[in-house]
């Protein structure tokens, strides 16, 4: 157990549709990532939060957005979804900069 | 572009036999580097990490090669055990561009008894 929990497991939902995903980092830890990981890409990270503050962007698209709040948990926010946003997403927390990421178990997103 | 390759899919070894999965990249900003292992359904477990400043870095049964020159890092795993049995990830960061992971593709280990 790496301590991290991502909330759902599942979500199925149909294109054009909106929907959050949730993280619990570890405690203590106050860097919280997020990251997509689809068939032909591998993990790709997505946006980094440190302490409520964005620190870093990668690959999101304009209809991602993310958020961490005052406890440290962070929700993942995808809209005007499409078929290939079905991906697994999974988030991970580290104390600070250049200490390992625990990631969580992940949600997998199924778009119809 | 990968910056981060893993060249082998996949690695069969016998019980009792080292392992030794390979990894290569190309951004030489990189200063920290990790060795993951992902069981399906799960999220990735850190297994082993490195600094540029060090050259090798040893826990238990993995140890973890950094050639600088080469841009090239290894994990052994000695000895191997069935449940090693898992997809392998490699992943680097610069601290200059902040603390994200670029990972590799994976390596499967499958490790027979």
């Amino acid at each position: 157990d790496s301590g991290v929990t991502q909330t759902p497991k599942h979500l199925i939902t149909a294109t054009g549709q909106r929907v959050t995903l949730r993280c619990s980092p570890r405690s203590g830890d106050l860097s919280v990532y997020w990251y997509q990981q689809s068939l032909d890409q591998g993990l790709q990270f997505l946006i980094q939060y440190y302490n409520g503050e964005e620190r870093a962007k990668g690959n999101i698209l304009e209809r991602f957005s993310a958020q961490q709040f005052p406890d440290l948990h962070s929700e993942l926010n995808l809209s005007s979804l499409e078929l290939g946003d079905s991906a697994l997403y999974f988030c991970a927390s580290s104390e600070d900069t250049h200490q390992p990421q625990h990631f969580g178990d992940g949600t997998r997103l199924s778009i119809l | 572009d990968q910056q981060v390759k893993q060249n082998s899919p996949s690695l069969s070894v016998q019980e009792g036999r080292i392992s030794i999965l390979n990894c290569d990249y190309t951004n030489s900003m990189f200063d920290y580097f990790l060795w993951y292992k992902k069981y399906p359904a799960e999220g990735p477990t850190f297994l082993i990490s490195i600094s540029s400043i060090k050259d090798k870095n040893e826990d238990g049964r993995f140890t973890v090669f950094l050639n600088k020159s080469a841009k090239h890092l290894s994990l052994h795993i000695v000895p191997s055990q069935p449940g090693d049995s898992a997809v392998y990830f490699c992943a680097a960061s610069a601290i200059q561009a902040g603390t994200a992971l670029i990972f590799g593709k994976g390596t499967t280990l499958s490790v027979s008894s």
